[in-house]
């Protein structure tokens, strides 16, 4: 299938912003997600925008969805050390034959520097 | 405690020599999946099942056979495993609903030698 891209890698300095961008794939997606892994764990959900929103804020984290573009940015605002880690966006795909698909994508690694 | 539970965190095995690697949730949940993490591949759905006795292929099915016996367990079986197979493997479960969070397990470590 086709893949959901993002870039492989991030590094901002300790308060600065981050902003991980993400290509999805199915324009009929409803939602579409953030989750964050954090070294030597599994992943964990951090954030979803639903497909007639533009954006979404939840304190430090702000989601922003371009539809026409299939495009989902993550921003986080005063990034800490604790915010390293892998974030995957992910995109829901309704089934022909009914049921859902979650297909993540190819991860952005994000390092905060002092 | 909400949880997926995925044993063993760590295996070193032989070319050829079928393992399975377990998975178990407590949620109740009809969805449950396996996926592959790979350095820049990201996450890919290797099985996936939306209710007891219903798996179909995800991405990379290739080389890996599931099953939906009970709703609480999936475990992913490799008859024969070979070097690319090498792997962190992830179990998730969630509900049928588009708006629910997925869970995942801690992962396994899988190396073939």
């Amino acid at each position: 299938g086709e893949d959901v891209e993002q870039s492989l890698f991030l590094s901002v300095r300790e308060g600065d912003s981050s902003v991980i961008n993400c290509t999805y794939t199915d324009s009929s997606s409803t939602y579409l997600y953030w989750y964050k892994q954090e070294p030597g764990a599994g992943l964990q959900l951090l954030t979803y925008i639903f497909s007639n929103m533009d954006m979404k804020q939840d304190q430090r984290l702000t989601v922003l969805l371009n539809k026409k573009d299939k495009h989902l940015s993550l921003r986080i605002a005063d990034t800490q050390t604790g915010d390293s880690a892998i974030y995957f966006c992910a995109e829901i795909s309704i089934l022909t034959g009914g049921g859902n698909k979650l297909t993540f994508g190819t991860g952005t690694q994000l390092k905060v520097e002092l | 405690e909400a949880q997926v539970t995925q044993n063993p965190r760590y295996l070193i095995t032989v070319t050829g020599k079928k393992l399975t690697v377990t998975c178990s949730q407590n949620m109740n949940h009809e969805y449950m999946s396996w996926y592959r993490q790979d350095p820049g591949l990201g996450l890919r759905q290797i099985y996936y099942s939306m209710n007891v006795e219903v798996t179909d292929k995800g991405d990379v099915p290739e080389g890996y056979k599931v099953s939906r016996k009970e709703k609480r367990n999936f475990p992913l079986i490799l008859e024969s495993p070979s070097p690319n197979q090498t792997s962190l493997y992830f179990c998730a479960s969630r509900g049928p609903r588009e708006d629910t969070e997925a869970f995942f397990g801690q992962g396994t470590r899988l190396t073939v030698v």
